[in-house]
Parts: C-alpha cells; structure tokens; sequence
C-alpha cells in the first residue's frame, strides 16, 4: 500500500551543491507532478509529466530539471543550489484523467544554507 | 485564467462548533473541484471531490457541494474535533486527460481547541 514514495525526507545542502529528490509511485499512474510548498503558503508546480520520456515545464521551473525514464520514478534534480530553494517538495500522481485526484508523496523538506 | 480562492487563516474553533471554509473558483468549462487536507508534517491527502454541477462531496463528516451558479465550493462540518486540526486546500482541476491542470488554492489553516 505505498502509494507514492518520496526520500530523503530531509536534507540540508550548501549553496552550490547539488542533489537528485526522488519520487517513485506504484499505482500504474502516467501523470506526475513536483510541487514545493514554501511556509504559510500553497502549492507551485515545479515540473510534470504525462507519461514515460515525456516532462513539461510548470509554474516555477528554473533551477530544476526533471526526467522520466519510467512509468514508477519522477527525480527531481537541483543543479546548483540557492537559498531560494530552501522549501518543502511534494511528488504526486494521477491517472491523469479529468476527474482523477492527485495522490501526494509525504514531502522532502530542504534547506539551504 | 482559472483561479482558485478560499478564506484566509487562521481558523480558530472550540469542538464540536460549526465548521466552514469558503472556496470560490474561476473557471472556463466544468472544472472537477477537490478538497485536500495536509496535516502536520504530512503530504496532501484527497478529502473529497465533486466532479458536476450540484454533486456533493462528503467524507469523514465533511461535505461540500459544487455550485455552479456562485462558482463556489465551500467546506463545511457540522461538529469539528481536535484530530480535524491540519491545512485545507480547495483545488480546481481542468482540462482534458492530456492536458488537466490543477489550481490549488493558498490554504486554510484550522486549529481547534478542546
């Protein structure tokens, strides 16, 4: 019953370095998002993808870069990190259809410092 | 555009009062409407959802109806607990299977005290 997978739940980097957030789901699901979630607020769309090799750019993607490989695994990946990242990650999931809810990851919550 | 907003917080309740979170959306279309709840140090969780004009979504004491006329989607319960403390999030999804989106609102912070 995993449903959506997300790790490392928590992680400081240093600015500049770099790290891969992963996700992976086992529920068949071909939508997949990434969101982060800064204090007191809503969630931003980062990046998603509709199916395997195919990603698409959401509401705030500089600073990320995303791949889909297969149909269970969505990495997020921070190249060079900046302070205005510090934020918490949530992946999600659908089935993609109209109706079809997201189903959320637990977050990863990163600082950096 | 399609926009989503809801009351803002904090929500301060004793238990057992009557609950409402307001949600009104913007939409071209016949969106699917959702409420999402995140407790602490948790992801979001699916609390219910309404697809048509007129349903009703309803879950662990929570209902919501989709009013098309007022373009709203508020919350409500009729007595609140302690364990219903956590953030509520009123989302719009639209569009086509190849191309849904979904708008999630700012968020409505709920603390119910004993």
């Amino acid at each position: 019953n995993a449903g959506v997978t997300q790790t490392p739940k928590f992680r400081i980097l240093k600015i500049g370095q770099s790290m891969t957030l992963q996700c992976a789901q086992d529920m068949n699901h071909n939508y997949m998002y990434w969101y982060r979630q800064d204090p007191g607020m809503g969630l931003k769309l980062i990046y998603y993808s509709v199916g395997a090799g195919i990603t698409d750019k959401g509401e705030v993607p500089n600073g990320y870069n995303v791949s889909r490989s297969t149909t269970e695994d969505f990495p997020l990946r921070l190249e060079l990190a900046a302070p205005s990242q510090t934020s918490v990650y949530f992946c999600a999931s659908s089935a993609g259809h109209s109706n079809q809810p997201q189903h959320f990851g637990d977050g990863t919550r990163l600082s950096i410092l | 555009g399609n926009s989503v907003t809801q009351m803002e917080g904090p929500v301060t309740l004793s238990e057992e009062a009557f609950l409402t979170i307001n949600c009104t959306y913007t939409a071209t279309g016949y969106p699917s409407l959702f409420w999402y709840v995140q407790y602490p140090g948790e992801g979001l969780q699916l609390l219910l959802k309404a697809t048509k004009a007129d349903d009703k979504g309803s879950n662990k004491g929570f209902e919501a109806t989709y009013r098309k006329e007022t373009t709203s989607f508020h919350l409500e319960k009729g007595s609140v607990q302690v364990s219903d403390s956590a953030v509520y999030f009123c989302a719009l999804l639209y569009g086509y299977s190849s191309a849904s989106k979904i708008i999630f609102g700012s968020g409505t912070r709920l603390s119910i005290r004993p």
